[in-house]
């Protein structure tokens, strides 16, 4: 596609829950990013793929995240158990190269965990 | 710790007049810093960039200005127009030449027209 997908746009679970976000990123671009977005805080990085390499998981706020990136393409980030903190906006973007130019975000999945 | 700062969380701005969104950083290492804008519902997209070896960069009614010895970095937007209102991010790559980016708090940026 045109732009980096992502679905659900919204999810709604209950605590204690797993959750599945999705994100297709654009074709060609080895690098792919999962960031969140709590209420009233900036970006915050949670993952990265670049290529073959294994992923940068510093980010992670919890064993409870995991992600994976599926033939250098669509990218799935898990969250076991959920928690009310783990409402947020989990945006994906990526880049032809990993360079710190280029970032195309998608508009991102609202999780809410009531 | 936060490695990029923006310490201003809104601003309001009259339609024509100048936005000026500021923000702060600790890494001397930082050598390359972006801006991104974010409506509503919506990914940030890119905005404009400044490389450390210039003090400026212009793109249309949007410039951005860097002040390495302050480790200080501002947004200038004028005339500012209502389709401006945005979150406004300010970034830099956590390592020299690579990313992730490291990305501030955002200032919301109403302009009233």
């Amino acid at each position: 596609g045109a732009g980096v997908s992502q679905s659900p746009s919204n999810k709604v679970t209950e605590k204690g829950k797993d959750v599945e976000l999705r994100c297709d990123p654009i074709s060609g671009h080895t690098a792919l990013y999962w960031y969140r977005q709590s209420l009233g805080q900036g970006l915050e990085f949670l993952i990265y793929f670049q290529g073959n390499s294994a992923p940068d998981k510093s980010g992670l706020p919890s064993d409870r995240f995991s992600a994976e990136r599926t033939g250098g393409s669509v990218s799935t980030l898990t969250i076991q158990r959920t928690q009310q903190e783990d409402s947020a906006v989990y945006l994906c973007a990526s880049t032809p190269t990993g360079a710190a130019y280029g970032y195309t975000f998608g508009s991102g999945t609202r999780l809410t965990v009531v | 710790d936060q490695q990029v700062k923006q310490n201003s969380p809104s601003l309001s701005v009259q339609e024509g007049r100048i936005s000026i969104l500021n923000c702060d950083y600790t890494n001397s290492m930082f050598d390359y810093f972006l801006w991104y804008k974010k409506y509503p519902a919506e990914g940030p997209t890119f905005l404009i960039s400044i490389s450390s070896i210039k003090d400026k960069n212009e793109d249309g009614r949007f410039t951005v200005f860097l002040n390495k010895s302050a480790k200080h970095l501002s947004l200038h937007i004028v005339p500012s127009q209502p389709g401006d209102s945005a979150v406004y991010f300010c970034a830099a790559p956590s390592n020299s030449g690579n990313t992730p980016l490291v990305f501030g708090k955002g200032t919301r940026l109403s302009v009233i027209a």
